[in-house]
């Protein structure tokens, strides 16, 4: 029931891009995108919901492709304040309003 | 802008002491949540919580914790009786709950519950 994230880390130069995936064995009604930094709280980035919707905030989007039950996170041109490890949570289309989150995909930038 | 707060920041009891830990949602929302994250691992539900009453709870919740909102304010996460696995961040969130799939779960800071 957990979604499966991938990669587990990334490692990457300032500048370059990133992609996070985020699948589920079952249909999916949305997914939530997570931030978080070494002993923070999660920070919430975006929802995707069904339907193959894409979103976008500054260099960050995410897309929902329904037919796979998969969303990705691009992040492009990355920045420092881009490093953390980024949490998928998803929502069930049979499910209340509990998020099951995956391991998360940690991000690490380099200068 | 609004914010979850959360005390204490850290807390370190003995295994079988109860604990309390203690939330404040955003004042508007009416669904709050428990998270726990074991370090370096992640983050997992333990239970929701709208209009006076548990909506959802997962496995982890079991006997020895409950939820409570005491007060117009406040969300609290009693366990009862603390082993060294309870040992994690602890993560209250809460949302609008308006109903929508895009009800969006705001985090607050955590408490560091440490069970010696």
């Amino acid at each position: 029931q957990q979604p499966v994230q991938s990669p587990q880390a990334v490692i990457l130069r300032e500048g370059e891009d990133a992609v996070i995936n985020c699948s589920s064995s079952k249909a999916l009604y949305s997914v939530h995108w997570y931030r978080q930094k070494h002993g923070e709280a999660p920070v919430f980035l975006m929802i995707l919901l069904k339907g193959g919707e894409q979103k976008g905030h500054d260099k960050i989007s995410a897309s929902f492709n329904e037919k796979k039950q998969q969303s990705s996170l691009y992040l492009t041109a990355s920045q420092l304040s881009y490093s953390g490890t980024y949490f998928c949570g998803t929502r069930l289309m049979d499910s209340n309003y509990q998020l099951i989150w995956g391991a998360g995909t940690k991000l690490i930038i380099k200068p | 802008e609004p914010e979850v707060t959360q005390t204490p920041s850290h807390q370190v009891t003995q295994m079988g002491q109860e604990v309390i830990l203690r939330c404040v949602p955003i004042s508007n929302h009416l669904y709050f949540y428990w998270y726990r994250q074991i370090l370096g691992q992640k983050v997992e539900f333990l239970v929701s919580f709208y209009n006076n009453e548990i909506s959802e709870k997962s496995e982890i919740f079991d006997d020895q914790f409950s939820v409570e909102r005491p007060d117009g304010s406040n969300f609290t996460l009693k366990i009862r009786s603390t082993k060294l696995e309870d040992s994690a961040m602890y993560f209250c969130a809460s949302s609008v709950g308006d109903g929508g799939f895009l009800d969006t779960q705001y985090f607050g800071p955590g408490t560091r519950l440490t069970v010696l």
